[in-house]
């Protein structure tokens, strides 16, 4: 079964600092990943997706992130935080081929960013 | 792009009551949606799977008689919460897949927020 590890519960940042948000998964396979955010009380909005080619993917909102397949990893990334990315980050993976049902949220990443 | 919505956006309801919330798809037909359970400061947990015509099916743990869903149309799932008690009270989102090469790729409603007095 896959699953996926946020190490980081909380991160604050300095708005205009740059931003590494982690994600390492586990599947036997290449798995299909996803980054979404979710302001409070809000449901979940698609960042970014990879599901093959290259390996650098860009999302919305400024954010790319990277799949290494070696390291298991694809973390998130943007150049310079705004104060309106502070919000609850989930990356998460989705099983392929076969179904697909059962998408593996992580733990999420919660961004605080300070003036 | 797709869209979900769900229905109600909050709900307070009291202990031993019943409470029904609706996912809809507005501009697509979903033969599956998933409803996820998210309690406050945790991740999203798979709670069913809802198939259009058919049973759906519950992730282990899950009480399918306390947790009913029904799948009636291509456009819209229920979730009923039975017999309601306060340790339900959680935020619930349902999430549709789309379709051709978006299968993999889920589009969520903006979540419930069920509040059990």
């Amino acid at each position: 079964a896959q699953s996926v590890t946020q190490p980081d519960i909380h991160i604050t940042v300095s708005e205009g600092a740059s931003l590494e948000l982690r994600c390492n998964y586990s599947y036997g396979a290449t798995p299909y990943l996803f980054w979404y955010v979710q302001s409070p009380g809000q449901g979940l909005q698609l960042l970014l997706k990879y599901f093959s080619g290259d390996t650098l993917v860009q999302g919305i909102k400024g954010f790319e992130a990277e799949f290494k397949r070696s390291q298991s990893s694809f973390n998130l990334r943007k150049p310079s935080v705004h104060w309106s990315d502070a919000a609850e980050y989930f990356c998460a993976v989705a099983a392929r081929p076969g179904g697909y049902q059962k998408v593996t949220f992580g733990i999420g990443t919660k961004l605080q960013v300070i003036p | 792009g797709a869209v979900v919505s769900q229905h109600p956006s909050w709900v307070i309801c009291k202990s031993g009551t019943s409470v029904k919330i609706e996912c809809r798809s507005l501009d697509f037909q979903a033969t599956t949606m998933f409803w996820y359970r998210q309690f406050p400061k945790q991740s999203l947990m798979l709670m069913a799977t809802s198939n259009e015509g058919s049973k759906a099916t519950y992730e282990q743990g899950v009480e399918k008689d306390k947790f009913l869903i029904n799948h009636a149309s291509l456009t819209l799932s229920t979730l009923t919460v039975t017999s309601a008690h306060p340790e339900d009270s959680s935020f619930y989102i349902c999430s549709a897949p789309g379709g051709g090469s978006g299968m993999y790729e889920q589009y969520f409603g903006p979540g419930t927020r069920l509040t059990v007095t």
